[in-house]
């Protein structure tokens, strides 16, 4: 079965500042999806950033991005110039090809200070 | 276009009753999901519909069942509820098929006294 494993609970970040937030899998299918979705108190879950497993270029969304490590089944989101909105849970999720059943992590709970 | 509608935001049951709950997808969106998010479990997948038929279902006791409408509006209900019930129900919509986006509702909390 699929995993998702994000294994910081609670990160911070200066405003303005660049922040890693990590994710591990684990899966033996070829084809899938990664994601990262945001939370914020109104607990509507945002998509952030997508990235399909096919594609070796790393997904960027305006200040977001990620580092996908395929063979290490990796997938972290980098956020540069945080800004205080984006304090949220951070969920990285997982999707299989076949199906729509996504996985998700435990979440990151992202602070910005001012 | 509108979002996923969840009704309602917020529901009180106590013990042994059932619940419905009502997802409203993004228009010409054929899939709908649900998921159950509590502080223990985190967010678990309990079931997709597309076209009106469940097409995937994760690993929740039958008290836990649901359907889509000809519209692709779904309804989620527990029947019997337990204390452990209490979470956040979200509900996420997509086009059709695993390839594409889902988005979600705001969710219902559901707590039972």
């Amino acid at each position: 079965a699929q995993t998702v494993t994000q294994s910081q609970p609670e990160m911070s970040v200066q405003e303005a500042e660049t922040v890693t937030l990590s994710c591990t899998y684990d899966t033996s299918e070829s084809d899938y999806y990664l994601f990262w979705y945001k939370q914020p108190p109104s607990r509507q879950m945002i998509l952030v950033i997508r990235q399909e497993a096919y594609k070796q270029q790393n997904a960027t969304e305006n200040r977001f991005s990620v580092n996908f490590q395929k063979a290490a089944k990796s997938f972290s989101l980098k956020i540069s110039d945080s800004q205080l909105g984006d304090a949220a849970m951070y969920f990285c999720a997982y999707r299989s090809g076949n199906n729509n059943d996504m996985r998700f992590g435990a979440g990151t709970r992202l602070t910005v200070k001012p | 276009k509108a979002g996923v509608t969840q009704t309602p935001r917020y529901l009180i049951k106590t013990r042994g009753q059932q619940v419905t709950l009502s997802c409203s997808p993004i228009s010409g969106h054929r899939s709908v999901s649900w998921y159950q998010q509590t502080p223990g479990q985190g967010l678990q997948f309990l079931f997709e519909y597309f076209s009106e038929t469940q097409r995937n279902k994760g690993n929740f006791p039958g008290r836990f069942s649901g359907r889509q409408f000809s519209n692709s509006r779904s309804e989620m209900n527990v029947s019997t509820l337990e204390l452990g019930d209490s979470a956040l129900y979200l509900c996420a919509s997509s086009l059709q098929g695993s390839k594409n986006i889902q988005y979600f509702g705001a969710g219902t909390r559901l707590s039972v006294l």
